[in-house]
């Protein structure tokens, strides 16, 4: 079975630009979690869909949105880029995501670098 | 609110012997608790999980996990470890009342095994 695939791998913006990443989730999962990685704050929630909901998110600005098709891919947006926003966003997919014990499994990521 | 803490910033041990990574938590109900590790540029592969109950959880690759109610712990382990187990290994937990909330990590502990 193939694994959580994240595109772009990488991106460069620049200050004040919008990106959007994509995340495929394993075959048969519904729930879709995304991350943000940095040196400083380490792993941080974003958010969580299932079935094209937003069902949690994290402390993030409204500029940090997303969402959900029908076939369970889910891009994440992020407008007005700021130089802080540069970080690696993970992508996790889990069968149903609600249950604590569900295991979430993640993708490899899009690096993202905003100058 | 649930939190983790990963009280080493790097650990250090020779090819052959065993190894630790510690891991507290604190949570409001019954913890889920979880190991993963990330590779230079990769997203992070799950290990090992524990739900309830044997204290002593078995994963990937040879590693297994200690759970400490009175400790409020959940320590890493492997009888002996390889140069291939040099990485970044992260602790996370869920509690009860979290729901479908994402996983809350801890900082992250750099394994170095040394030749």
């Amino acid at each position: 079975k193939a694994g959580v695939t994240q595109t772009p791998r990488y991106l460069i913006k620049t200050r004040g630009q919008q990106v959007t990443l994509s995340c495929s989730p394993i075959s048969g999962h519904r729930s879709v979690s995304w991350y943000q990685q940095t040196p400083g704050q380490g792993l941080q929630f974003l958010f969580e869909y299932f079935s094209e909901t937003q069902r949690n998110k994290g402390n993030f600005p409204g500029r940090f949105s997303g969402r959900q098709f029908s076939n369970s891919r889910s891009e994440m947006n992020v407008s007005t880029l700021e130089l802080g926003d540069s970080a690696l966003y993970l992508c996790a997919s889990s069968i149903v995501g609600a249950a604590p014990t569900d295991t979430q499994y993640f993708g490899p990521g899009t690096r993202l670098t905003v100058l | 609110a649930q939190s983790v803490a990963q009280p080493e910033d790097q650990v250090n041990v020779a090819e052959g012997n065993p190894l630790t990574v510690k891991c507290t938590y604190s949570v409001s109900g019954n913890p889920y608790l979880f190991w993963y590790v990330q590779y230079p540029n990769r997203g992070l592969q799950f290990l090992l999980k524990y739900i309830t109950g044997d204290n002593l959880v078995k994963g990937s690759y040879g590693f297994e996990a200690e759970f400490n109610k009175s400790q409020t712990s959940f320590h890493l382990k492997k009888p002996s470890a390889l140069v291939s187990d040099s990485a970044l290994y992260f602790c996370a937990v869920r509690d009860i009342g979290g729901g479908a909330d994402g996983l809350t990590f801890g900082k992250g502990t750099h394994l170095i095994i040394q030749p």
